[in-house]
């Protein structure tokens, strides 16, 4: 059974760079039949998908969060990892890590548990 | 971009009862790049629908999705208790939206 963990810090300062991981058990991370990704959701509100990579390292970002997202795979270790700059309080938000079946971070079916991650000095 | 927008917010209805759930884009999503996920509270959203009318694997056949070009429909036959939810659409055609969520609640 495919599992995906995040891990990384819950708090973060304004200004500075949010960096999660995903690490991918059960499964392969190499699989040309899929995409890796992170969505999004502040607390009580919905979701928005944040980016996606391939196991190639081919990388598709939201238009508008592209300026500040990177996203990079380790198929060695089987995880990917997010990195978004310059956070302010409106990044604070419930990040799922997921496979995706299409590029854009479409028809994901499987998620992690989701980490939530608060934007405060 | 591509914007989503979700009807009802709010359907009240009560075990048994049919639930038909709209979405509608702004602009024609290509190749019916259209997904349905259900989302419980605390927990990760679920994939229920694809391609706007292939049902995820395990998902059971009361779930069904329809539509095409700007219209699409999640329909669920008769609900069961385990059914209230959140429900969200996402088009993954160009970029990627989600709507802003149809909550189906016991009546």
């Amino acid at each position: 059974q495919l599992q995906l963990q995040e891990s990384g810090p819950g708090l973060v300062k304004p200004s500075e760079t949010l960096s999660l991981t995903c690490t991918v058990s059960g499964g392969s991370i190499s699989s040309s039949s899929y995409y890796w990704g992170w969505i999004r959701q502040p607390p009580g509100k919905g979701l928005e998908w944040i980016g996606s990579i391939y196991y190639s390292g081919s990388t598709y970002y939201n238009p508008s969060l592209k300026s500040r997202v990177t996203i990079s795979v380790d198929t060695s270790k089987n995880q990917f990892s997010l990195k978004l700059s310059s956070v302010t309080a409106a990044d604070t938000a419930v990040y799922y890590c997921a496979r995706h079946l299409a590029r854009n971070g479409g028809a994901s079916d499987y998620w992690g548990q989701g980490t939530l991650v608060t934007v405060s000095s | 971009e591509i914007v989503l927008t979700q009807s009802p917010g709010t359907l009240s209805l009560s075990p048994g009862e049919r639930a038909t759930l709209s979405c509608r884009a702004s602009q024609s999503v290509s190749s019916s790049y259209l997904a349905w996920y259900q989302q419980k509270p605390g927990q990760a959203p679920r994939l229920l629908i694809y391609g706007a009318s292939s049902r995820a694997t395990g998902i059971p056949d009361r779930f069904s999705g329809s539509g095409s070009g700007t219209d699409f429909t999640l329909t669920i036959s008769r609900l069961e208790p385990e059914d209230f939810a959140v429900y969200y659409c996402q088009q993954y055609g160009s970029s990627s939206a989600f709507g802003q969520g149809t909550k189906v609640e016991i009546k």
